[in-house]
């Protein structure tokens, strides 16, 4: 069975200091990946998306970036966080020729 | 951008009573599903109805759709205190979702407690 892992599960960060949340699926290959962030009683907003190893697709210009450097891995970075990135935010991932999308637990991040 | 609306953003319930929550869109579709997220969690997928589809069932939710009105409601049956969560409508959008894409259109939601 597939599963996705997120981490760390909570991050209290500085502003101006890196960010770097890891994304794991087990289970699949070539899974379509996502970030999503969710502000507090939001709905979702993609971030970045990805169908491939290196192919990084942003929906939102900010100063977060994304990278997939293995086929089951996506990491959410940024060099200098800032007040407006604390959120919840989401990975998930589908496959072509599956509908419906996986979520991970979510990685809970607050800017101080 | 969000396209998928659901009302009412909250509902408050009784254990037992049955929860309705709608959801609009804007374009066509090939789907639309529906998802689940307790309290600081992740979304869980509850259930998937297709453009040609007009009524779903799965266990207590039963999930309706009209294209002509681009509208989806969710029916909760017989709720518990378990079922008190944030339920989120999304939407695959064909024309965005050309190759494998995949990418869903997502609502607002919906803020659901059941009080025992």
């Amino acid at each position: 069975s597939q599963t996705i892992h997120q981490w760390p599960a909570t991050l209290v960060q500085p502003v101006g200091s890196p960010l770097s949340l890891e994304c794991t699926v087990e289970g699949t290959s070539n899974p379509n990946l996502y970030w999503y962030r969710q502000a507090a009683g939001r709905g979702l907003q993609l971030l970045f998306y990805s169908v491939g190893i290196g192919q990084i697709s942003s929906e939102v210009p900010q100063n977060l970036s994304a990278s997939r450097p293995q086929d089951r891995q996506f990491i959410l970075s940024s060099k200098k966080l800032l007040l407006s990135d604390s959120g919840f935010y989401l990975c998930a991932w589908t496959r072509v020729g599956l509908e419906t999308q996986y979520f991970g637990p979510g990685t809970r991040l607050l800017v101080l | 951008s969000q396209q998928g609306e659901e009302d009412p953003q909250a509902l408050s319930i009784q254990e037992g009573e049955n929860a309705t929550m709608n959801c609009s869109y804007k374009t066509s579709i090939n789907n639309l599903q529906w998802y689940r997220q307790n309290s600081g969690r992740g979304l869980v997928h509850l259930i998937l109805i297709r453009s040609n589809e007009r009524e779903k069932h799965s266990g207590r939710l039963r999930v309706t759709l009209d294209t002509s009105k681009k509208s989806s409601s969710l029916l909760i049956t017989a709720s518990r205190a378990a079922d008190t969560a944030s339920y989120f409508c999304a939407t695959d959008d064909p024309q965005v979702n050309a190759g494998n894409n995949r990418k869903l259109i997502w609502g607002l939601g919906t803020s659901l407690a059941v009080n025992p």
